[in-house]
């Protein structure tokens, strides 16, 4: 699977949208941008996916560049109950064999 | 839908003893997931199971940790025995189908090994 890199931390003011980055330069043609989220030691919550185009759900918006290298996760109005762990993932199924490697994730810091 | 459940939520024992982690994945799921979470190696994939069989078990550290899944509703780790460097936030994940979204996460067990 593609490796990920997102900033460590981020902070955002609370009711304003939370853009968060990932970069994913050596992404194939057949791997998924995954995002999930981890609210203080809870197990991790699914957000969103998607393969190139651009993805919508009741939680989030997710934005991938044309080339797919890049992609970033909007909270279109951030709360308090946001602050989280996000985790950008790359993954691929083949063959009945699928493997999710989480990084080290972005802290999102809602602030009131 | 009671999501994902995982038993115990917290356990401690001593170094040299038997741990068994239970999970019981989403009813209808067919891909189970055993996770372990520490601040020094963040969230790592131990074990997936896929319709009860196991398929890849290269992340489970060395041959003290062993995963059952006796059938579709219910899942093991075990720790034998268990060493302090094994405490850790232990997660139990489902999934609908092979390659599909979503994992479901359990609560998870917190396991600590004096």
């Amino acid at each position: 699977d593609a490796k990920t890199t997102q900033p460590p931390s981020m902070d955002c003011a609370e009711g304003r949208a939370a853009n968060l980055p990932c970069n994913h330069s050596t992404i194939s043609g057949n791997e998924y941008v995954y995002w999930y989220r981890q609210i203080h030691s809870q197990g991790p919550q699914y957000i969103i996916h998607g393969l190139k185009n651009n993805e919508t759900n009741e939680m989030a918006s997710l934005i991938i560049t044309e080339d797919r290298k890049s992609s970033t996760l909007i909270l279109p109005h951030a709360t308090l109950r946001d602050t989280a762990v996000y985790y950008c993932i790359v993954r691929s199924y083949s063959g009945g064999y699928q493997k999710v490697t989480f990084g080290t994730g972005t802290k999102l810091q809602v602030i009131p | 839908d009671a999501g994902v459940i995982q038993s115990p939520r917290h356990e401690v024992t001593e170094m040299g003893q038997e741990v068994t982690l239970r999970c019981k994945p989403i009813s209808g799921h067919n891909s189970l997931f055993w996770y372990r979470q520490t601040m020094m190696r963040g969230l790592e994939l131990l074990i997936y199971f896929n319709n009860n069989v196991p398929i890849d078990d290269s992340g489970m550290p060395e041959d003290r940790f062993s995963a059952k899944m006796p059938n579709a509703s219910f899942s093991t780790l075990k720790i034998q025995p268990s060493e302090p460097r094994d405490s850790a936030v232990y997660f139990c994940a489902s999934s609908p189908l092979p390659g599909t979204d979503t994992q479901y996460f359990g609560p998870g067990t917190r396991l600590t090994v004096l």
